[in-house]
């Protein structure tokens, strides 16, 4: 079965510090991808950052970066130099299979609380 | 084209009632994907559509619930005789699908329901 584990529920970083928000996932398709999501009170969904199961290289966005270990089955999120904008949920998400439907499964996500 | 919309942003309803809600994608993507999302929880993937052809439905959409889209354009979520537990914010999401290993999402703000 397909599967996204957050098991964060919440999380507290010093503003400036940098954080690691946990996801390990679950898939036994070759092929998928993995997504991180900030969700702010607003409720929209807000990409931030994408890893390819077949990316040679961890990928980078900013201040983001994940972690992907893939014999471990984990694609932690790093925001660095964390600001009070970041105060948000983070969700951790899967596209897995070939197919059409491109569907994301998620995690039950971390709530980051950036304090000053 | 600024975005997925989705209107309305917030309804309150009385058990009972009919609701729909509509989503306008990013107009270049011809995948749609809808999906429920209850406090606490992470978003679950409801349905899809490629164009105009709904071809995905999840076992959470009970017959309740009715999805269309149209001309490929835009997309309406009906839901008949709500009930509390429809209670939820419900995301669209929009895709261009196509060759290649990345799949971008993007998300609209939602529309949260509340079943009185």
């Amino acid at each position: 079965a397909q599967k996204i584990t957050q098991t964060q529920p919440g999380m507290f970083v010093q503003e400036k510090e940098a954080v690691t928000l946990d996801c390990t996932y679950d898939t036994s398709d070759p092929s998928y991808g993995l997504f991180w999501y900030k969700q702010p009170s607003s409720g929209e969904m807000i990409f931030l950052i994408y890893q390819g199961s077949y990316d040679q290289q961890n990928a980078t966005e900013g201040r983001y970066s994940l972690n992907f270990q893939k014999a471990r089955k984990s694609a932690n999120l790093v925001i660095s130099a964390s600001q009070l904008g970041d105060s948000a949920m983070y969700f951790c998400a899967m596209r897995a299979g070939a197919g059409n439907n491109r569907k994301l499964i998620w995690g039950l996500g971390t709530s980051l609380a950036v304090n000053p | 084209d600024t975005g997925v919309s989705q209107n309305p942003r917030h309804k309150i309803t009385k058990r009972g009632q009919n609701v729909t809600f509509r989503c306008d994608p990013i107009s270049e993507h011809n995948r749609l994907y809808w999906y429920r999302q209850t406090l606490g929880q992470g978003p679950e993937f409801l349905t899809y559509f490629q164009n105009e052809a709904q071809l995905e439905k999840s076992r959470l959409l009970s017959d309740r619930f009715s999805a269309e889209r149209p001309k490929g354009s835009f997309s309406t979520l009906e839901i008949q005789r709500t009930e509390q537990g429809d209670s939820a914010m419900y995301l669209c999401a929009s895709s261009l699908g196509g060759q290649g290993a990345y799949y971008g999402y993007t998300f609209g703000s939602g529309t949260r329901l509340t079943v009185v």
